[in-house]
């Protein structure tokens, strides 16, 4: 089955810093890339995505990259803000394949004043 | 629109015990999924049903059931439980069929401590 590493496990940035989390997986057939933010206590909430026929996707200070030939993805955020601070988790799935997600162990990410 | 719910919220068992986590969803979503998330180790599939009547084994199904009793509801029980199922239980749905792109929403989780 498909298998998402996931790093850093955690992050430390200033605010208006970037932030950069780094993804992998193991199945050249995952053709939907979804990125999730769960604050404290609180339920993942997805806040971006990528499909496999397309390359790099931006919605304000968040983006995601997508290199299929490496089997890599990224998420970046720019000029972060102390509210930026939380788990993100990326995931892959085929979509053939009975639409189970698999997800990354996680990144703790901290935004410090 | 509650979207998707999951009761209880809390819940602590003695090793052995059963019990049933209900989850629904007011979206008119066909596909439903159980998840445990345990620290360090991200959101791992249990088991999920991609329209009713159908449920298919997640990642780590063992010593669990689920059932969905109708398109709104999907529920997962643990019928002798033990403390490696002590974890943070989500429920999750999404709309269409199983072979498409479309965002799972999250229910708030039930967090269970088995003793």
């Amino acid at each position: 089955g498909e298998n998402v590493e996931q790093h850093p496990s955690t992050l430390s940035v200033q605010e208006g810093d970037s932030a950069v989390i780094k993804c992998t997986y193991s199945d050249s057939a995952s053709n939907y890339f979804p990125w999730y933010k769960q604050e404290l206590g609180k339920r993942p909430q997805l806040i971006i995505d990528i499909r496999s026929n397309v390359g790099e996707k931006k919605d304000q200070r968040i983006a995601v990259t997508l290199n299929k030939t490496a089997k890599h993805f990224s998420l970046h955020i720019t000029e972060t803000q102390p509210e930026d601070s939380a788990v993100y988790f990326c995931a892959a799935i085929i979509t053939g394949g009975g639409n189970k997600l698999t997800f990354g162990t996680g990144t703790q990410l901290k935004v410090e004043l | 629109n509650a979207g998707v719910t999951q009761t209880p919220k809390f819940q602590v068992l003695k090793t052995g015990q059963s019990m049933t986590l209900q989850c629904a969803q007011d979206m008119n979503h066909n596909s439903m999924y159980w998840y445990r998330q345990d620290p360090g180790m991200g959101l791992r599939l249990i088991y999920y049903s991609a329209s009713e009547g159908t449920t298919d084994k997640g990642e780590v199904p063992n010593g669990y059931n689920v059932s969905r009793l109708n398109k709104r509801e999907f529920s997962l029980r643990l019928e002798s439980a033990a403390p490696s199922q002590t974890s943070v239980y989500f429920c999750a749905s999404k709309t269409a069929l199983v072979n498409s792109y479309n965002e799972q929403f999250f229910g708030p989780g039930t967090r269970l401590t088995v003793l």
